[in-house]
């Protein structure tokens, strides 16, 4: 089974900063991580897939990078509407697919 | 609208049954693996389930299998998951979660339902 870990578990910003969010793999997943955000009460919500592909309707803010075991999700300058956890996933190698424990990102 | 809408969650004792539904609307389900999604109260989300789109191949988590049963109704587009001998650890909110292509099994999820909210619990 691929581990996925997230750092940090908590991030806490003000509007405009930059958010780097990181998601380490057990195992190489060559490009195959997406990142979902999930706000409370909601379902998850597909932002980037293989790695830095946005997903339809993602604002321009979020973008995806990395390779191999080691992955950042940035959102470039942040807006109250992003406080979420954000998740990582990985399907390169499944059973079972796996995601990460998230990142909680507050805005200040 | 493309969406999809779960439901048939809700208590059941431990030992128990349930089936969780969940209707597709704006396009076919049966062309997309279509995959069910839980999370426990405060926890990661946790893979459970998922189908293929063409040759409805299931594959499950270890943690469901031989309990859970996971197939489409392609007629009435909906997918199903057939819970029984239901353990307190299974409590969760069960998302039903389409996959972004269709035709193969490149699992990552586009379309995601509200999600309908099992309690296994005396």
């Amino acid at each position: 089974e691929i581990v996925l870990t997230q750092s940090p578990g908590t991030l806490s910003l003000s509007p405009g900063e930059r958010a780097t969010l990181s998601c380490r793999a057990s195992q190489n997943v060559r490009i195959y991580l997406a990142w979902y955000q999930q706000k409370p009460g909601q379902a998850p919500r597909l932002l980037i897939y293989d790695a830095s592909n946005r997903a339809a309707g993602v604002p321009a803010r979020f973008s995806g990078s990395g390779s191999g075991t080691d992955f950042t999700l940035t959102i470039s300058s942040l807006e109250p509407e992003d406080s979420a956890v954000y998740y990582c996933q990985q399907r390169l190698t499944w059973p079972p697919l796996t995601f990460g424990g998230g990142t909680k990102v507050e805005i200040k | 609208d493309v969406q999809v809408v779960e439901s048939g969650g809700g208590l059941v004792q431990p030992g128990g049954s349930l089936r969780l539904s969940c209707a597709a609307s704006g396009f076919t389900c049966s062309n997309y693996a279509m995959t069910w999604v839980r999370q426990a109260p405060g926890k990661r989300l946790e893979w459970v389930s998922t189908i293929s789109g063409s040759a409805d191949t299931a594959y499950y988590a270890d943690s469901v299998k031989g309990r859970f049963t996971i197939y489409r109704d392609s007629s009435k587009n909906t997918l199903f998951a057939e819970m029984s001998s239901l353990r307190a650890e299974d409590t969760a909110v069960y998302y039903c979660a389409k996959s972004l292509t269709p035709n193969n099994l490149d699992l990552h999820f586009d379309l995601w339902g509200q999600g309908t909210l099992v309690t296994v619990s005396s």
